[in-house]
């Protein structure tokens, strides 16, 4: 299976702020990587797919990086509704695999 | 709009049997795989499985820690999927999401999940 780590597992930091976090896959992967964002007590939500492109109606302050094994999701200036866990997730084989996840949360 | 509602969670013991199911709609659900993803309280998200469109004969893909328990099936008259869960653990206890699969092969749209329960 393909393992996923997402770097750090927590992030605390303030309204415009810019974060970046980062997904380390254990082989490579080409570019199907995805990100998603879930915020407390709901379903994820789709951002990112392909490693870069934004899904239809996500913010550009949302980007997306990297291919093979290494990849980052940034927000360039946070807002309050940014604050959630994002998960990085793979389906270049099966099973499709999940980061741990990062949580975000307002400092 | 494209809406995927989840339905059939609940309390069950271990060791017994549930049927989830998935009802689609606002979009062609005939022309998509579907996949179910869980999350355990305060965990993260873990993938359970797929099924593939009828082009693809129905076929299905299934995590290791489920396997030979969970059947993953589709009624596309119905625009519905289902999970059928046997052989409940209590580790199967979790928040299951109904999940549409893009033609890129993107978990591009969730539902809102249902709580399956697994205690005695």
């Amino acid at each position: 299976d393909i393992q996923l780590t997402q770097s750090p597992s927590f992030l605390s930091a303030s309204v415009g702020d810019r974060v970046t976090i980062t997904c380390r896959a254990s082989q490579g992967i080409s570019s199907y990587l995805d990100w998603h964002q879930q915020r407390p007590g709901k379903a994820p939500k789709l951002l990112i797919y392909a490693a870069s492109t934004l899904q239809s109606g996500v913010p550009s302050r949302f980007s997306g990086s990297g291919s093979g094994t290494e990849f980052t999701l940034t927000i360039s200036s946070l807002q309050p509704e940014d604050f959630a866990t994002y998960y990085c997730q793979q389906h270049k084989s099966y099973p499709l695999t999940f980061g741990q996840g990062t949580r975000l949360e307002i400092k | 709009e494209v809406q995927l509602v989840e339905s059939g969670g609940g309390l069950v013991q271990p060791g017994g049997s549930l049927r989830l199911s998935c009802t689609a709609s606002g979009f062609t659900f005939s022309d998509h795989y579907m996949d179910w993803v869980r999350q355990a309280p305060g965990k993260g998200l873990e993938w359970v499985g797929r099924t593939r469109d009828k082009g693809n004969s129905y076929t299905t893909e299934y995590a290791a820690s489920v396997k030979g328990r969970f059947t993953i099936s589709r009624d596309d008259s119905k625009n519905s999927m289902y999970l059928q869960m046997n052989s409940l653990k209590t580790e199967d206890t979790a928040v299951y999401y109904c999940v549409r699969v893009s033609k890129s092969y993107n978990l591009d749209c969730w539902g809102q999940g249902t709580l399956v329960t697994v205690s005695s």
